[in-house]
């Protein structure tokens, strides 16, 4: 069946660097992908759609500059926090739809910032 | 807006109890409705579906039924296992297509004791 494989699932990087996570559309294409951001015990935010070939579309109070988003095939989109900080500390998870009808998760990216 | 509302959390039950998570939502159109399903440390896992009023979603034991006039889309379990401890989101969706956002409730973290 479809599956999204997001990587790396566990990441710690010194405060100021930039980290990628890279999210993957296994055995279909995936025209969108979206990226979200959950913490601690709450719901899921949504934070950008990622479109294949164009700039992605962010949602309001996300910096577009923080968090790059780069989807250059039909089965890879990557999320890049630049100059993380302690603040950037979450999980990050993204999906994407399956012949628009079932949306597949990945298994999610924990980045600690120290 | 969009929204979904679910209730607060932690619901905790012993096991074989029975288990109900209640889901309201608020939609300027007709939306399918999902509940996902989170393990620790996991991305998120379609648990049912539902995308028409009175259609029941149903999956390992767990069922939900839209409806349109109570604007509910309420799951339950007639006997819960330890395994199904995790965090329940229960999501809309208002337009299909691969573009099409999921709108998510807050989430409601179960715990089963034996």
């Amino acid at each position: 069946g479809a599956v999204v494989s997001q990587h790396p699932s566990r990441v710690i990087c010194k405060s100021g660097t930039s980290v990628k996570i890279e999210c993957r559309s296994l055995d279909f294409q995936a025209t969108t992908m979206f990226w979200y951001r959950q913490f601690p015990k709450q719901s899921l935010m949504l934070m950008a759609t990622s479109n294949e070939g164009s700039k992605a579309t962010y949602e309001q109070g996300v910096e577009k500059d923080k968090f790059l988003i780069n989807h250059a095939s039909l089965t890879l989109s990557t999320l890049t926090v630049t100059s993380a900080h302690p603040e950037d500390s979450s999980f990050y998870i993204c999906s994407a739809w399956y012949r628009a009808t079932e949306a597949f998760f990945g298994q999610g990216t924990r980045l600690t910032v120290v | 807006g969009d929204s979904v509302t679910q209730m607060e959390g932690p619901v905790t039950l012993s096991e074989e109890a029975f288990l109900t998570i209640n889901c309201t939502y608020t939609a300027t159109g007709y939306p399918s409705l999902f509940w996902y399903v989170q393990y620790p440390g996991e991305g998120l896992q379609l648990l049912l579906k539902a995308t028409k009023a009175d259609d029941k979603g149903s999956n390992k034991g767990f069922e939900a039924t839209y409806r349109k006039e109570t604007t509910s889309f309420h799951l339950e379990k007639g006997s819960v296992q330890v395994s199904d401890s995790a965090v329940y989101f229960c999501a809309l969706r208002l337009n299909g297509g691969t573009a099409s956002k999921l709108t998510f409730g807050t989430g409601t973290r179960l715990q089963v004791t034996l």
